[in-house]
């Protein structure tokens, strides 16, 4: 079954680190880019951060530019989104998602990341 | 990277057909095909109902379809079901290469 799985978030106060991983199962993880997504409480969709699969492209949302960056291991089938100087505005369910065509098929349970002091 | 403009709310009665618009700009819907749409029930993740403006995923039924006329993309729905109620959002790749979603459209079924 194609699969992915998110872990990492918590609670963490302003200006703290986070480290989230996302596992893929039931496909060729080197075949695709993947994204990070996320959802504040009661708010819409945000796109975060997109790595294609060789990592020879990487991108970032204004909003997350600088703090926030992102990797993939390739021989894990895992992609990662460490995320440092974390503000309250950073509080969200982080997606993990699979790109296809420029849109994004698979999605993740997603794991909620709260910044509160 | 400001969102794409969406209706805040829809509603139609079952059996009826709303369409859902997504305006953007040239840097955006306009300037490019990957437009997509994405349906959310509470507490769920999205799910990915139109790729490239027009292109139906496996599984999804073909009461979902998909357009763009310049800088607006529409998602229509046929013959609505009860089970169509839900968060809409629309996405697009932009000329930043980056992503942008619209903010939402709750649809309401009568």
């Amino acid at each position: 079954e194609v699969q992915l799985v998110e872990s990492g978030g918590g609670l963490v106060q302003p200006g703290g680190s986070l480290r989230l991983s996302c596992a893929a199962y039931g496909f060729t993880f080197t075949s695709y880019s993947m994204n990070w997504v996320r959802q504040a409480p009661g708010k819409g969709l945000e796109w975060v951060s997109y790595i294609n699969s060789a990592v020879s492209a990487i991108y970032y949302a204004d909003s997350v530019k600088g703090r926030f960056t992102i990797s993939r291991d390739n021989a894990k089938s895992s992609l990662y989104l460490q995320m440092n100087s974390l503000r309250d505005e950073d509080t969200a369910v982080y997606y993990c998602v699979r790109d296809y065509e420029y849109a994004c098929d698979i999605w993740g349970q997603g794991t909620m990341v709260t910044v509160s002091s | 990277q400001s969102a794409l403009t969406q209706p805040a709310s829809v509603s139609g009665s079952p059996g009826q057909s709303i369409t859902i618009s997504c305006t953007g700009t040239n840097n955006d819907v306009g300037g490019y095909n990957h437009v997509s749409w994405y349906q959310q029930n509470p507490g769920k993740a999205p799910k990915l109902m139109i790729y490239e403006v027009s292109n139906r995923p496996s599984g999804v039924s073909n009461r979902f379809s998909g357009s763009k006329s310049g800088n607006t993309a529409s998602l229509t729905i046929s013959g609505l079901q009860a089970e169509d109620e839900a968060d809409y959002y629309c996405n697009s790749y932009t000329t930043s290469s980056t992503w942008v979603f619209g903010g939402g459209t709750k649809l309401t079924v009568l």
